[in-house]
């Protein structure tokens, strides 16, 4: 069956450090893949898409990887912030519309 | 601009209870979803529909129903709420197309079953 994994224990993270998220799947041959921020209360708001011919994406302090032979995505948040402090999820569909997938997420917590 | 707003934000039934998770979307999309969320097991997708007058089953469809009004409007219905049902329930929107079919969310409806 088609499964994505995120790391479920929390990331802590000094301030100004970076913060590393993972996202591994199987029995997916997504087209692109997704990352979303939650905070809590609150609906996800999306951050970045990468698509298969793309092997990394940056905005701001923000760069996700993605390699279809390993089947992983990379979240890299560089000179990490208090404000970074979220739930992060990635999302992947295949070629069948609509059916936009989410792994369980993993919490990031920055210290100052 | 509201985007996409769920109602109510709270609730509380009793086993066998009906109701209805509104959703509206001012942004003209033309793809709307309804996902629950649970702790440990992520978004899963109930219902969705792709335009105005379709909709299709997600992963989780057993206990509800959909309604596409309109093109801004996509309610969600429990006919006969069980404690299983329990969950924190999110309306979303996507404008179809290639560069962009990312989802916006609303804030969410917290339901729980007794």
């Amino acid at each position: 069956s088609q499964k994505i994994e995120q790391n479920s224990e929390a990331l802590n993270i000094q301030e100004g450090k970076t913060a590393t998220l993972t996202c591994n799947y199987t029995n997916y041959s997504p087209a692109y893949l997704q990352w979303y921020r939650q905070d809590p209360g609150r609906g996800p708001v999306f951050l970045l898409l990468i698509r298969e011919n793309e092997k990394e994406k940056r905005k701001e302090r923000l760069k996700v990887t993605f390699d279809t032979t390993l089947k992983q995505s990379l979240f890299h948040i560089t000179a990490s912030q208090p404000a970074d402090s979220a739930t992060y999820l990635c999302a992947l569909r295949g070629d069948s519309w609509g059916k936009l997938q989410f792994g369980a997420g993993t919490q990031v917590v920055v210290t100052p | 601009n509201a985007g996409v707003t769920q109602t109510p934000k709270f609730q509380v039934l009793k086993t066998g209870q009906s109701m209805t998770l509104q959703c509206a979307q001012d942004m003209n999309h033309n793809s709307m979803y309804w996902y629950r969320q649970d702790p440990g097991m992520g978004l899963r997708l109930i219902y969705y529909s792709a335009s105005e007058g379709t909709t299709d089953k997600g992963e989780v469809p057993n206990g509800y129903n959909v309604s596409r009004l309109n093109k801004r409007e996509f309610s969600l219905r429990l006919e006969s709420a069980a404690p299983s049902q329990t969950s924190v329930y999110f309306c979303a929107s996507s404008e179809r197309g290639a560069t962009n079919e990312k989802l916006f969310f609303g804030s969410g409806t917290q339901l729980s079953v007794l």
